[in-house]
């Protein structure tokens, strides 16, 4: 089955800092979305994004589909963006949805 | 927004019990979903439903689990004769259709097995 990798697996930022946060997946794909997990263990839907670029507040994420990954960039980043952030990629006939390990990023004041 | 509701939030059962998780997708989606994290760890595919039976399941997905879509609305994951390991995060998942489709989670059940 398709390999959906995420680098890095840790990451520790000073508040206002900004970070890069990769997914990569081995198979063409139907669609590529970007999760976070808050405290509670909610996955919350940050973008939709089987290619291009996209911007939401501080966030953006791009997907090259012709190269296999997607970045998930975030800008001056704040306590709350603590958490882990999931790439999960959707493929196949019967839209198989593949989650990769995940980013547990730490921000500290 | 629509969004994908699921019950119940939390439960806590004994070791040997069966336990129902139930889930309202979209109503226009087509494909559900369940997903299983343990704490920590990462999102483990379960089951895919499609067109009112399983299209997919994973390793995981033994004997001990089954699912079903009873009145065309709810959409549950039954498991038989809990064991301490079960205990996780359980994800009710849709989409609407199929190509680019977007993937909408509930917000979780968590299963706590003593």
């Amino acid at each position: 089955g398709i390999q959906v990798e995420q680098s890095p697996p840790d990451l520790i930022l000073q508040e206002g800092a900004n970070s890069t946060l990769r997914c990569n997946f081995s198979d063409s794909v139907n669609n590529l979305q970007w999760f976070h997990q808050n405290p509670w263990g909610q996955l919350i839907n940050l973008f939709y994004i089987p290619s291009g670029t996209k911007q939401n507040g501080r966030l953006s994420a791009t997907t090259v589909a012709t190269e296999r990954y997607s970045l998930l960039y975030i800008s001056s980043s704040q306590t709350t963006d603590s958490g882990v952030y999931f790439c999960a990629v959707i493929s196949g006939g019967y839209q198989k949805v593949t989650f990769g390990i995940g980013t547990k990023l730490q921000v500290i004041p | 927004e629509p969004e994908v509701t699921q019950t119940p939030s939390h439960q806590v059962t004994q070791m040997g019990q069966e336990v129902i998780l139930r889930c309202v997708p979209i109503s226009n989606h087509l494909y559900f979903y369940w997903y299983r994290q343990i704490l920590g760890q990462k999102v483990e595919f379960l089951v895919s439903f499609y067109n009112n039976e399983i299209s997919e399941k994973s390793e995981i997905f033994d004997d001990q689990f089954s699912v079903e879509r009873p009145d065309g609305s709810n959409f549950t994951l039954k498991i038989r004769s809990t064991k301490l390991e079960d205990s996780a995060m359980y994800f009710c998942a849709s989409i609407v259709r199929g190509g680019t489709g977007e993937l909408f989670f509930g917000e979780g059940s968590r299963l706590t097995v003593l």
